[in-house]
């Protein structure tokens, strides 16, 4: 019964590149969030999905961040032109189809840790 | 608004008590731990509703004062695997459903 995967684990890119951020929620989770996590802090929302929708991306920064979640196939976070300050840590969390409530349990992955030259 | 957490860090011998509290300015619908071991994910350990309900799993339990928009962890007899970092999430009433807020954490090192 594998949990939320996600890879890579560690990616590293310079400045100007771009980051792709993958993934797979539980099997039978429809629904997938994003968070990220800078050092000593909690995590803090991005984004919001369900299988070819975005439900709330009120978290996302207005631009060079996107996210999708396709019919087929994991989850993306794309960061393009990645600068220093998007250094961080980039968890996603699935939950149930009946998912949405707020009684809802999200389940995370290991997350991606992003690093920037 | 972020939730506090108090206290940042505190450090424990196997077998002492620890608490640790959740605070929110805003009314609050539900309150979710988690635990998180350093370059892991964080383990989902417990849901608490509005009603001032308790829930315990194994040695660890938890409250939620609704009236407060408090919440409080307790780890009894702890081990030396309850180490880690501890937040708090919590959902605001009347908002959006699924948005966890998380506090910055708790850091909780059991020695043995």
């Amino acid at each position: 019964n594998a949990g939320v995967m996600q890879n890579p684990r560690h990616l590293v890119r310079r400045r100007g590149q771009e980051a792709r951020l993958r993934c797979s929620p539980m099997k039978g989770h429809s629904h997938v969030y994003w968070y990220r996590q800078l050092p000593e802090e909690g995590l803090k929302f991005m984004v919001y999905l369900q299988k070819e929708n975005i439900i709330d991306e009120s978290g996302m920064p207005k631009e060079r961040f996107s996210a999708e979640f396709p019919k087929e196939g994991p989850s993306i976070l794309r960061i393009q032109q990645v600068v220093r300050g998007d250094s961080a840590a980039y968890f996603c969390a699935s939950s149930p189809l009946s998912g949405g409530t707020s009684t809802d349990t999200q389940y995370f992955g290991p997350g991606t840790r992003l690093t920037v030259l | 608004q972020q939730p506090v957490q108090s206290p940042q860090a505190v450090i424990l011998r196997e077998g002492e008590d620890a608490v640790i509290n959740c605070s929110s300015s805003k009314a609050l619908y539900s309150v979710h731990w988690y635990r998180q071991k350093h370059g892991e994910a964080p383990i989902f350990l417990m849901i608490l509703l509005k009603g001032g309900e308790q829930k315990g799993h194994d040695k660890i339990s938890a409250s939620f004062n609704e009236k407060k928009q408090q919440s409080s962890l307790y780890l009894t007899a702890s081990q030396l695997s309850y180490s880690g970092t501890y937040f708090c999430g919590t959902i605001a009433s009347g908002g959006s459903n699924y948005k966890l807020t998380f506090g910055k954490g708790t850091l909780l090192t059991v020695n043995p």
